[in-house]
């Protein structure tokens, strides 16, 4: 079946970066966009970005342009978005989520809770 | 950007029908989907483009609308229903979400 297996919780310093992964498995990693979302309470979900593994073609919503930058590693199956310069505004959850019809999506990782925190 | 408005919370008993709205400040055609969100799980996608039931949802929920104006409707409601609603547009770029709507089962 479908997975995405997001990594751990981080906790990072401001004006540092952070990487983070999502590895997919229990389909073809190269045939599908995969998708970058953001949660902070009171903001509400907020789209990042995607890439397409499968040549490595990204797209960023022009608000996390220079924040965000998305890679994809088709060996490994895994997905990664660093995020850099952070400050307390990028503590967040971080979700990514599997495209399918028409730019729904229909599989999520558990989120990754980033925390920016001297 | 696309703002994609619910209301925030609605309550209702087993058996009755619930229909949940999400209204888009500009056009996406049909291309909204909707999602169910319960506390401590990933997100469920229930409809794609307005109206289409992806395989393995029941066939207790739908979907309708087009253009500004879009409409999940569960019926009937289950117990289990309870969790958060959201919409989101994959029309215009960029992709937006709406807030979410808690439903409570009473």
């Amino acid at each position: 079946q479908v997975q995405l297996q997001q990594s751990e919780t981080e906790l990072v310093k401001p004006a540092s970066s952070v990487k983070i992964s999502c590895k997919a498995s229990g389909y073809t990693f190269t045939s599908n966009y995969m998708h970058w979302i953001r949660h902070q309470p009171g903001n509400g979900l907020e789209w990042i970005g995607w890439i397409y593994p499968g040549n490595g073609n990204t797209k960023y919503n022009q608000k996390f342009d220079g924040k965000a930058t998305l890679t994809a590693d088709k060996s490994s199956s895994t997905a990664y978005m660093q995020l850099s310069s952070l400050t307390s505004e990028d503590s967040a959850v971080y979700f990514c989520a599997r495209s399918v019809n028409y730019g729904s999506f229909d599989y999520w990782g558990q989120g990754v809770m980033v925390t920016v925190s001297s | 950007d696309t703002v994609l408005t619910q209301s925030p919370a609605l309550a209702v008993s087993p058996g009755e029908r619930v229909s949940i709205s999400c209204r888009a400040s500009e056009g996406v055609n049909s291309y909204m989907h909707w999602y169910q969100q319960k506390s401590g799980q990933q997100s469920r996608l229930l409809i794609y483009k307005a109206s289409s039931l992806p395989s393995g949802v029941p066939a207790r929920f739908s979907g309708s609308g087009s253009g500004t104006d879009f409409t999940l409707t569960i019926d009937p409601v289950e117990a289990d229903d309870t969790a958060t609603y959201f919409c989101q547009q994959s029309w215009n770029d960029p992709l937006t979400f709406g807030s979410g709507t808690k439903l409570e089962i009473k």
